[in-house]
């Protein structure tokens, strides 16, 4: 079966860094998802990853290992309105979209 | 930007009623979804389109239809509410394609069924 790992929850200081990991797997692979979700809101786009690498977009950056099925999203001098829940979906061999979970990330003063 | 409006924010059925949620996008979008959301579940798909007319059953259809009639439209339809289908729902539209496969989702629905 299709199957996406990522924490329940994680708690992190106002100004630190955090990282969000996500396993998957799946039946092909056609690009990894993370998306942002307010509580009561809609999810949004973050980023896409299809290669291997780091991909860095201000003060996120999101990786990707293939081979090891392995995502993670990295939040740098972090905000009390990044308290939300990081979602992680990966786009299967039939264009279809796998979702995690979500980890609720919780932020402190 | 893209813009995904869905009909209602919050709504409130009785079992055995018949229930009609509505999504609109403004941005051209082949693709359309439908999808609820429950504490500690990822997102699951309900139904899909790809074209006017078209649709496809997600990994849980049941109790569920949907209408396409123009490309902007999606509609969901519960045919016979059950308290089991209390729930957020979700739609979102994409183009085809790789990184167009990036959805975007409308303010949600929060359905509760007495």
């Amino acid at each position: 079966g299709q199957n996406i790992d990522q924490p329940t929850e994680m708690t992190a200081t106002e100004g630190a860094i955090v990282q969000i990991n996500c396993t998957y797997q799946t039946s092909g692979f056609n690009g990894l998802f993370w998306y942002q979700q307010h509580a009561g809101e809609a999810p949004t786009f973050l980023s896409y990853n299809v290669l291997d690498g780091l991909e860095e977009k201000g003060r996120f950056s999101s990786f990707l290992s293939r081979s090891k099925g392995y995502s993670y999203l990295l939040l740098k001098e972090l905000q009390m309105k990044d308290s939300a829940s990081y979602l992680c979906a990966v786009l299967d061999s039939n264009y279809q979209l796998i979702w995690g979970a979500g980890t609720k990330l919780i932020i402190k003063p | 930007d893209v813009k995904v409006t869905q009909s209602s924010r919050y709504l409130v059925k009785r079992t055995g009623e018949k229930v009609f949620l509505e999504c609109v996008q403004d941005m051209d979008h082949e693709n359309m979804f439908w999808y609820r959301q429950d504490p500690g579940l990822g997102l699951r798909l309900i139904y899909f389109s790809y074209d006017v007319k078209m649709k496809e059953k997600g990994d849980i259809p049941e109790g569920y239809s949907v209408s396409r009639e123009k490309k902007e439209r999606f509609s969901l339809i519960l045919e016979s509410a059950s308290t089991n289908q209390t729930s957020m729902y979700l739609c979102a539209s994409s183009l085809s394609g790789g990184p167009q496969e990036t959805q975007y989702f409308g303010p949600g629905t929060r359905l509760l069924v007495l």
